[in-house]
């Protein structure tokens, strides 16, 4: 079967520090994957998709960034993190060839920018 | 334009019966998809049900079931039989484009569930 990590599960940074986030998946080939963005009590906001190593697709221009150095890791970076960046931090996958592209979520980072 | 609409910030139900989750949402893709979330308190999101524009029927899954009403655009999760474990965040959302498009989904704001003891 299928899981997602991501880690740390909570991180608090200070302003203008560096961030980084990863996100792996195992049991699946050649995943679609997704960073998304909570802030507290809202919905969801779709930072970056991957479709393959080294496919980036940006969503909202920001201060961060996202690498796929392999098929199944997926990271989130940043140089120097904003207040604005504190959030919950999802990352998600899906199959490319099987399912209706429902998305599944891993277990988030709580990041809190002081 | 928002696609994704859930009008219900808050919703309270008694435990043991049913409730309705509002979703609506624009697209003017013929191939679509809907689907409905969980995010309970320690944030993790359950994917919980799917319904397919072309389908003809509703989906069921167990105590959920998925109202979908094409014309009026809507697509509302119902929730029979409601458990203390129900009362979490739930998401409506939309993929656009038939399911080997690659793009994302794009999410409602949110309603949350209390189930009342």
């Amino acid at each position: 079967s299928q899981t997602i990590h991501q880690w740390p599960a909570t991180l608090v940074q200070p302003v203008g520090s560096p961030l980084s986030l990863e996100c792996t998946v195992e049991g699946t080939s050649n995943p679609n994957l997704y960073w998304y963005r909570q802030a507290a009590g809202r919905g969801l906001q779709l930072l970056f998709y991957s479709v393959g190593i080294g496919q980036i697709s940006s969503e909202v221009p920001q201060n961060l960034s996202a690498s796929r150095p392999q098929d199944r890791q997926f990271i989130l970076s940043s140089k120097k993190l904003l207040l604005s960046d504190s959030g919950f931090y999802l990352c998600a996958w899906r199959s490319q060839l099987a399912g209706e592209g429902e998305q599944f979520f891993g277990p988030g980072t709580r990041l809190t920018v002081l | 334009a928002q696609k994704i609409t859930q009008t219900q910030p808050g919703m309270f139900v008694q435990e043991k019966e049913a409730v309705t989750l509002d979703c609506t949402y624009d697209t003017s893709d013929p191939s679509y998809g809907l689907f409905w979330y969980k995010q309970p308190s320690s944030g993790e999101m359950i994917f919980l049900i799917y319904q397919g524009s072309y389908d003809q029927q509703n989906a069921t899954e167990g105590r959920y079931s998925l109202n979908f009403q094409k014309a009026r655009k809507s697509a509302n999760l119902v929730i029979s039989a409601s458990q203390l474990g129900d009362s979490a965040m739930y998401f409506c959302a939309m993929r656009e484009g038939p399911r080997r498009n690659n793009n994302d989904m794009r999410f409602g704001a949110g309603t949350r569930l209390t189930v009342k003891p």
